[in-house]
């Protein structure tokens, strides 16, 4: 069964600092990978994707991901966070069918 | 904005009763999903559709839960004898149809309802 890990729950930041979300997924074939975001009184909305090809994809507000396929991750990357970026962040994997597996989100504060 | 919409946002009910919720798509999009959210968790699929056939259902779907398209459109997810435990967010979700056989494309996702069952 597919299953969707996020490494941590709550992550407490300083504007300017840097970001790395871990992300691991368990799923043997192929799969489309995304990660999602919900800012405070906002719908959940894609944050950036991937399907195939370059495993690094870049994604809105300055994010990016790498897809590891040997280490089953992709985890979300920012150089320099906003207090604007917090929200919380959600990894998801889609793979042999039509049903896609979320993980439990990451909470995200940036402190202004 | 012609976003994803649901309706109602919130419904608060008594353990027992049954209540329906309506989803609208974006008007161009042939897939839609329906997702249940608690707190603390990701959204944990329930069912999709492709048009008006539901094409998946989740293990976790029991048999008082059931969901429509009847017209490849707008989708109802119903509760029948309602239970604390159904209490949650219930996420809508549309998508087109991806150029790429197999793959799932970007999901577009509604406000949600939250339902309190007392």
């Amino acid at each position: 069964a597919q299953s969707v890990s996020q490494h941590n729950h709550h992550v407490i930041l300083s504007e300017a600092a840097s970001l790395e979300l871990g992300c691991n997924y368990s799923y043997g074939g192929t799969v489309n990978l995304f990660w999602y975001v919900q800012y405070p009184g906002q719908h959940l909305q894609l944050l950036l994707k991937y399907f195939s090809g370059d495993p690094l994809v870049k994604g809105i507000k300055g994010f990016e991901a790498e897809f590891i396929k040997s280490k089953f991750s992709f985890n979300l990357r920012k150089p320099s966070v906003q207090w604007s970026d917090t929200a919380e962040y959600f990894c998801a994997v889609a793979g042999g069918g039509f049903k896609t597996i979320f993980g439990a989100g990451t909470r995200l504060f940036v402190k202004a | 904005d012609t976003g994803v919409s649901q309706d109602p946002r919130h419904k608060i009910t008594k353990r027992g009763q049954n209540v329906t919720f309506r989803c609208d798509p974006i008007s161009e999009h042939n897939r839609l999903y329906w997702y249940r959210q608690t707190l603390g968790q990701g959204p944990e699929f329930l069912t999709y559709f492709q048009n008006e056939a539901q094409l998946e259902k989740s293990r976790l779907l029991s048999d008082r839960f059931s969901a429509e398209r009847p017209k490849g459109s707008f989708s109802t997810l119903e509760i029948q004898r309602t239970e604390q435990g159904d209490s949650a967010m219930y996420l809508c979700a549309s998508s087109p149809t991806s150029g790429v056989v197999g793959s799932t494309d970007t999901q577009y996702f509604g406000p949600g309802t939250r339902l309190t069952v007392l």
